[in-house]
This record gives C-alpha cells, sequence and structure tokens, in this order.
C-alpha cells in the first residue's frame, strides 16, 4: 500500500490561513488523495479529496503537486473548531470495496 | 443526515469474555468496516463489509470475528477478549456506487480487564 508522510504537529494562530503538507511518493497513478479529520472525542469526518486538479469546498482546499507525489490541505481562516487531527490518505480501490489506510495525521492546534 | 451509530460509548469486560460491538447506519450503504485506534498507531481497519454475509479480512484480523446479517447492520465480535483488545473501536460506512466518503459513528472505547 502506497504511504503517506505528515508532521506529527503544527500550530496556526486564529483567522489565519494554515497549510498541512502531506508527501506520498510512491503514490500510484489511480490513488486519490483524501483527507480527513478527528475532532476531539469523536470519529474521523470526511474533508476534502481530489486525484489530480486541485479542489475546492466549502471546507477547505486541496493543492495536488503536478507530479502527485505531495500534496497539501489549504484551510483558509482557521478557527479554534478547527482544531484536530487531520489524516492525509490513499485511497485504494483495487478490492472489493475502497479502502482507506490512515496514518497518524497531523495534530493541529489553533490559538486566540 | 448520515447516522452511523455505535452500541455503547464505553464498555468495560474481564478477560476470556466474548464482547459484541454493534453498528448501525441508516443510509442504506453497501460498503461497512470496524477499525481500532490506539495512541501513535493511527486507525487500523480489522474487518470490512461489501454486502449482506460478505466480509473481508483487514490489516489486523486477529482476535476479531464479524457479522452481517442484516444490510444496516454490521457486528464486531471479540470471542475472548484479552488485554490487548482494549482500545478505540470505530465504525464507518460507506456508499458502493459512491466510495468516496466514508461515514464514520463517535467509537467505543472498550477496556479488557
Amino acid at each position: 500500500d502506497a504511504k503517506t508522510t505528515q508532521p506529527n504537529s503544527m500550530e496556526s494562530n486564529e483567522e489565519e490561513p494554515v497549510h498541512l503538507p502531506c508527501n506520498h511518493s510512491t503514490i500510484s497513478g489511480t490513488d486519490y488523495i483524501h483527507w480527513y479529520r478527528q475532532l476531539p472525542s469523536q470519529g474521523p469526518e470526511y474533508v476534502i479529496h481530489g486525484l489530480t486538479s486541485n479542489v475546492n469546498n466549502r471546507m477547505a482546499s486541496l493543492a495536488i503537486a503536478e507530479d502527485r507525489k505531495s500534496s497539501t490541505l489549504i484551510l483558509h481562516r482557521a478557527t479554534l473548531r478547527d482544531a484536530a487531527v487531520y489524516y492525509c490518505i490513499l485511497r485504494d480501490d483495487s478490492g472489493t470495496a475502497s479502502k482507506l489506510t490512515f496514518g497518524t495525521g497531523t495534530r493541529l492546534q489553533v490559538t486566540l | 443526515d448520515v447516522k452511523v451509530t455505535q452500541s455503547s460509548r464505553y464498555l468495560v469486560k474481564r478477560t476470556g469474555e466474548k464482547v459484541f460491538l454493534e453498528c448501525v447506519q441508516d443510509m442504506d450503504h453497501e460498503n461497512m468496516f470496524w477499525y481500532r485506534q490506539d495512541p501513535g498507531l493511527g486507525l487500523r481497519l480489522i474487518y470490512f463489509s461489501y454486502d449482506v454475509k460478505m466480509k473481508e479480512k483487514g490489516d489486523i484480523p486477529e482476535g476479531y470475528s464479524v457479522s452481517r446479517e442484516k444490510k444496516e447492520r454490521f457486528s464486531l465480535i471479540l470471542e475472548s477478549a484479552s488485554t490487548n483488545q482494549t482500545s478505540m473501536y470505530l465504525c464507518a460506512s460507506s456508499s458502493g456506487q459512491d466510495p468516496y466518503e466514508q461515514y464514520f459513528g463517535p467509537g467505543t472505547r472498550l477496556t479488557v480487564t
């Protein structure tokens, strides 16, 4: 399975943009890049996903490098409610059901 | 809103007991998953099911079994609980046609003493 590498932790000030990096140098051509986040005492929740092009939704933006070996999740204005563990995941569609392999993620701290 | 519910938030069991963790989803999803989450190890897939009565092993199936008799319900069974199965257990579901998003339940924190 292709793996991802993320920093263990990052800090941000409230209302500033946050760029969360992810390296996935062994990504295959058909792997989708997913981001999930896990708020304290909750299950993970979907944030965004993409294949080759940059993607935007109401929660965040995903910037994917041209060679697809890295990507960046962008929170445009961090709030205290964005404090969570963010997981960068490559989706494996090769079996009977799409599977996600979670790493240890990046713990984002947001301060006033 | 998609809802994935788990039967208990907290559970304490003794070594050797048989433990059932129940998960129910209300979105008619084909795929259901069981993960465990441990500090420093992230989430690891135990088993998943892509249809009623169908199941496949994930990355760490040893010591666990599963049951899916109805589409909305996916059970994780610890035949003989051991202390190294103390963990947070998370259930998730996704659509077969649109599998990009998995919806997670709130988790069950299981302690085996």
